[in-house]
Formats: structure tokens, sequence, C-alpha cells
């Protein structure tokens, strides 16, 4: 089955580490994002990559760093320059001007 | 810049009741709209979307109408049910990269 893999579903963070988030697509979409959910609020635009080797900045970039050297895969990396990361993370793709296609997400919490 | 404005929530219906979610958007040119629903603990899904104007999507009993005069997506349902509560967000594409701008979402519990 075609889809987005996002691991691991739960991750905890203690203060002062990096942690990645793995996000996979088999859609064979050029475009893939992460977004950051936080409870009852809406999505906020973290990264975007539209073709291999190139990214953009969202609006909520500060203290989150992204690679993207396969189309297929497009990790998201939370450094500890992010001060309050605890949220729900989305990863997801889009073959062009059609709807996103999203991962089921993970859900980070620093200790 | 893009925008899309929901209506706020959360909204409490009785099992079979109708529904509307309000749904307006400003936008440059033509944008594809779309309705997405998220279930508790997971990601978001497509709902429904309509590419042009006077465009009407539907799926699982929910419709909603671009109507470009009023810059409208409202979403509807006729009946809902407990299996309906979730959260649903109105988004819009305007570019052929596929960016998208999305609603700030609305929460809807059904009670039986």
């Amino acid at each position: 089955d075609g889809g987005i893999t996002q691991s691991p579903k739960y991750l905890f963070r203690k203060e002062g580490q990096n942690v990645t988030l793995s996000c996979e697509q088999n859609l064979n979409h050029d475009a893939m994002y992460w977004y950051r959910q936080d409870p009852g609020q809406g999505l906020r635009l973290i990264y975007y990559s539209q073709i291999v080797n190139d990214f953009q900045k969202g609006d909520i970039a500060e203290g989150y760093s992204v690679s993207r050297e396969k189309k297929e895969s497009f990790p998201l990396t939370v450094t500890s320059a992010q001060k309050n990361p605890t949220a729900f993370y989305l990863c997801a793709s889009t073959p062009g001007r059609g709807e996103q296609f999203f991962g089921p997400g993970t859900r980070l919490t620093v200790l | 810049g893009d925008s899309v404005t929901q209506m706020e929530g959360p909204v409490t219906l009785s099992e079979e009741a109708f529904l509307t979610i309000n749904c307006t958007y400003t936008a440059t040119g033509y944008p594809s709209l779309f309705w997405y629903v998220q279930y508790p603990g997971e990601g978001l899904q497509l709902l429904l979307k309509a590419t042009k104007a006077d465009d009407k999507g539907s799926n699982k009993g929910f419709e909603a109408t671009y109507r470009k005069e009023t810059t409208s997506f409202h979403l509807e349902k006729g009946s809902v049910q407990v299996s309906d509560s979730a959260v649903y967000f109105c988004a819009l594409t305007n570019t052929n990269a596929g960016k998208s701008t999305f609603g700030d979402g609305t929460t809807l519990t059904v009670k039986p």
C-alpha cells in the first residue's frame, strides 16, 4: 500500500538533546512538508521541500532542521535550540496542486 | 497572502442533527479547496475537495460547494453521527507546488 509513515509514534526528549523524527513516503511525490500541531490548535508549517536536495523554511523554522537527500525521505531534527518542542508533529506530501497526504504523526514530549 | 477562516468551535450537536461549518478564504487566482478530518491522535485525512467555482465536493454524506462569489466553502451534513466527532480543517492550495493554507480547525462533538 502506498502512503506515508512516521516514526516513532511517541518520542521523549530530555532537555538539551537533539532528536530526529522520521518521515518516509512511497507515493513518488516531489513535495514534502513538516507541520507542528499544539493541543487545540491548527497546523503550523515548519519546513517544506519541493524537490530533492532543496528545502525552504516555513513559519516556525527556528530550532528545527531538515534534510532531503532522497525523494522518499524528509527527516526533521528538533534541536536543543527549540525551547518548547512538546507537540504533535505531522509530515505530509503532495504530487502538486492536489490534496496533501498526511502521516499518522509523532507525539514529542520533553521530560 | 492567502488565508482561510473557519467558524470557531467547539461545536456540539445531538445525533441526527444538521451540521454546517463555515469556511471563507482569501486568495488570488483560482485555488483548489479542501476539507480534511482529523480523529484523535491521528493525522489528517482528505474528506472532500473542489477544484473550480461551483464544483460540489462530497464524501460520506458531507458536502461543500465552491462559491467564488462569496469566497466560501462551507461544510454540511444532513444527519451527523457520533462517529463524526473529530476536528475538521478547511484548506486551500493556490500554487502548482502544492503548498497549502489551513484554517485553525473546528472541533465537532456529536452526542448520542
